[in-house]
C-alpha cells in the first residue's frame, strides 16, 4: 500500500471508445503526476499538476486529457487511442514539485487498446 | 539534454552482493533516486542521493559521484525476493525539477 490508489487496474478499450483512469492519493501531497511505462522503455512523464494547476504537459497527444479537480484526485481521460498507446499508466504524487521531493507511485493501470 | 544509462539485465546468486551502475548526463543535476519495481507492481522508493558519497539503508546502499555523473546501487545478502527491476532516476532543476528515468535494470536472483 503506497498511499496512491489507481483504478481500474486493467482496462481493454477499442480505438473509438472513451474511458478514464482514476488516481487518488491519501498522503496529503500537493503534486500529482501521470507517467507512461512501455515495455523495455524508460518511464515517460506525461503531466504534472501542482495544487490542481497543470505545470507540465510533456508533448502528449490530445487524445490524452488530464483533469485534477482537487489535490487528492487526478484523472486521465482517454479517447480515440491507438494500439501503440497500450502501456502501463502510473500515477504518482509528491509533497511538492521540485528538488528533494520523493515521488510515490500507484500500482498502475494496464491499458490495452484493440 | 539528458541521458541515463544502466545495464538492461543482471543475474546474481542468492546470498551474494550485486552492484547496479547508473551513469547520467544532465544540465541541472539536483538529486538521484533509486526505485525498485516488481513485475506488475508500483515502483517503490529505495534511496536518494544529492551529495557525493554512500547512503546505507539496511541491505541496500547507494553511492553518488557528481563529478563523474555516476551512481551505483549495492545490494547485499541477496534474497530471491530482490528479483525485480531497479530504476535510476535523476532530477533536473533546469527542467522544473522533472525526474528523468533510466530504462531500468532487470535483476534475476538465482538459488
Amino acid at each position: 500500500e503506497t498511499g496512491v490508489t489507481q483504478t481500474p487496474r486493467h482496462l481493454v478499450m477499442g480505438m473509438t471508445n472513451k474511458k478514464s483512469l482514476k488516481c487518488e492519493q491519501h498522503l496529503g501531497h500537493n503534486a500529482m503526476y501521470w507517467y507512461k511505462q512501455s515495455a523495455k522503455k524508460p518511464l515517460e512523464l506525461m503531466f504534472v499538476y501542482s495544487l490542481e494547476e497543470r505545470v507540465e504537459n510533456n508533448s502528449v497527444p490530445s487524445r490524452f486529457s488530464p483533469e485534477c479537480p482537487n489535490s487528492s484526485h487526478l484523472f486521465l481521460h482517454l479517447h480515440t487511442l491507438q494500439p501503440e498507446d497500450s502501456a502501463l499508466y502510473l500515477c504518482a504524487s509528491s509533497q511538492d514539485v521540485g528538488h528533494g521531493n520523493t515521488i510515490y507511485f500507484g500500482e498502475g493501470s494496464w491499458l490495452t487498446v484493440v | 539534454g539528458q541521458n541515463i544509462d544502466q545495464p538492461t539485465e543482471m543475474t546474481a546468486t542468492e546470498g551474494a552482493i550485486v552492484q547496479i551502475n547508473c551513469t547520467y548526463q544532465t544540465s541541472g543535476f539536483n538529486g538521484l533516486f533509486w526505485y525498485q519495481q516488481h513485475a506488475g507492481e508500483a515502483p517503490t522508493f529505495l534511496s536518494y542521493n544529492v551529495l557525493d558519497g554512500l547512503e546505507e539503508k539496511g541491505r541496500f546502499s547507494s553511492f553518488l559521484s557528481r563529478s563523474k555523473g555516476y551512481s551505483y546501487l549495492l545490494l547485499k545478502e541477496l534474497q530471491m525476493k530482490d528479483s525485480a527491476s531497479y530504476l535510476c532516476a535523476v532530477r533536473d532543476s533546469n527542467q522544473g525539477g522533472k525526474l528523468i528515468f533510466g530504462q531500468g535494470t532487470e535483476l534475476s536472483v538465482k538459488p
